[in-house]
């Protein structure tokens, strides 16, 4: 089994809808992010939570929320949606006191989602 | 504030050919350096870090990089390319203070030619 899933891993909606995408995790990391990424622009750092009461904004956190229900889970909400926000998106988590100082980030599979 | 530069969006190289792609970073603090790689419909895959020592890594699937801080650089490479090697490669920094977070270049696409 995957040890970081996302679901749904695609969805349509329509303009002004409320989204949930939403991440698991079995890695037992303290760390979660969310990334959107778009053609040409890389990935951009959405929202990031380094544990269940410690949620911070990113580069490009307007438009979504976000929700640490535990360690193992953290969502990400779009409250009304608008084709702009047409993207994939991408959760990651890392652990330092097991992977190092080095942080190095696991990425699920990603969500494609299309605003109309 | 760290920022990533990766040189061509696109790259084509023949089978058997040397695989480069650019990576150049600004940071004030020495980085943590990264290369991800995304094959079509899938998430990313680590394929190789430089945190500290040894200034040549090696990844999986053949593939290298060497961190130069004069240069500013981390640039991927592999002596001979596979066609299962054609995916997107992102080139990644993260500083050792503060929000610890990757920072992403903008992705390479490799096509590997027959």
């Amino acid at each position: 089994d995957a040890d970081v899933t996302q679901t749904p891993r695609n969805r349509i909606t329509k303009t002004g809808k409320r989204i949930m995408l939403e991440c698991s995790q079995t890695k037992g990391h303290d760390r979660m992010y969310w990334y959107r990424q778009d053609p040409g622009l890389g990935l951009r750092l959405i929202y990031y939570s380094f544990d269940v009461k410690d949620i911070n904004k990113g580069e490009i956190s307007d438009g979504y929320s976000v929700s640490r229900q535990a360690q193992a889970k953290f969502s990400l909400s779009l409250e009304s949606a608008i084709p702009n926000q047409t993207a994939l998106y991408f959760c990651a988590t890392s652990d330092p006191l097991r992977g190092g100082s080095t942080d190095t980030q696991y990425f699920g599979p990603g969500t494609r989602l299309t605003v109309l | 504030a760290q920022s990533v530069t990766q040189l061509g969006s696109h790259v084509s190289v023949s089978e058997g050919a040397l695989v480069l792609l650019r990576c150049n970073y600004s940071s004030s603090v020495p980085p943590y350096l990264f290369w991800y790689v995304q094959y079509p419909n899938q998430g990313l895959q680590l394929l190789l870090k430089y945190t500290t020592g040894a200034t040549l890594v090696k990844g999986i699937n053949g593939f290298e990089a060497e961190f130069k801080k004069s240069e500013t650089s981390f640039h991927l490479t592999k002596p001979s390319a596979h066609m299962s090697d054609a995916a997107e490669y992102f080139c990644a920094v993260l500083m050792d203070t503060g929000r610890r977070a990757l920072t992403f270049g903008s992705g390479t696409r490799l096509q590997v030619q027959p």
